[in-house]
């Protein structure tokens, strides 16, 4: 079936270092959806990704989305403690939305 | 206001007994789901409702029964708990099925001994 796999699973970081999640798909996907969850939180919605090659940026967040919408990516620059989470793809086909595993990532001061 | 809330957002219980968690949401969507967090942190989908219809069932036990009275409710019924069923199970509606952006309630954590 679909899968949608989600690198790496955890990162540890210091503050003000980048960070990237990367997103593979097994399938084409129509769209990829990303996802944040703050530790003890629930998942909020961050961005969609529609078209083939796109990048959207969000202050110090960029995602990526493949030219042949498998794989997308999420990247942070200079990362804050504000940071800290779980961050989730979730890629979208038809009318089913697959979630990848996500990537916790920690921040040390 | 609350978009989409859960009740109750924790259950402590004892195997072989019967829960129900209850989602709302006042956003008008026509899609609602549930989605079962472990330990782990993996999300993954149970049950898919479009306007009281079912839509998505993930292979859940028969003992998980979503009722949907309307576009705005859905709950989840579980009979005869199990220890695995220890989890955060998060409610969550979107405009359109699989299309539209996931609004998510802040979760129920079931507990199960």
């Amino acid at each position: 079936g679909q899968q949608v796999m989600q690198i790496p699973q955890y990162q540890h970081v210091q503050e003000g270092e980048d960070f990237t999640t990367y997103c593979n798909s097994s399938t084409t996907l129509s769209n990829i959806q990303w996802y944040k969850q703050r530790p003890g939180g629930h998942p909020v919605f961050l961005i969609q990704l529609v078209k083939s090659g796109e990048v959207k940026k969000q202050k110090r967040l960029t995602f990526q989305f493949g030219e042949a919408k498998k794989n997308s990516s999420l990247h942070i620059t200079a990362t804050q403690t504000t940071d800290v989470g779980t961050y989730f793809c979730a890629g979208i086909r038809g009318d089913k939305i697959i979630f990848g595993k996500g990537t916790r990532l920690h921040i040390l001061p | 206001d609350t978009a989409v809330s859960q009740t109750p957002k924790y259950l402590v219980t004892q195997m072989g007994n019967d829960k129900s968690i209850k989602c709302e949401q006042n956003l008008g969507h026509d899609t609602m789901y549930w989605y079962k967090q472990d330990s782990k942190k993996f999300l993954k989908i149970m049950f898919s409702y479009n306007n009281k219809e079912l839509i998505i069932n993930e292979t859940v036990p028969n003992r998980f029964s979503p009722k949907s009275p309307d576009k705005a409710h859905l709950n989840l019924h579980i009979n005869s708990l199990e220890l695995g069923d220890s989890a955060v199970y998060f409610c969550a509606s979107s405009v359109q099925g699989g299309t539209g952006e996931l609004f998510f309630g802040e979760g129920s954590r079931l507990t199960v001994l």
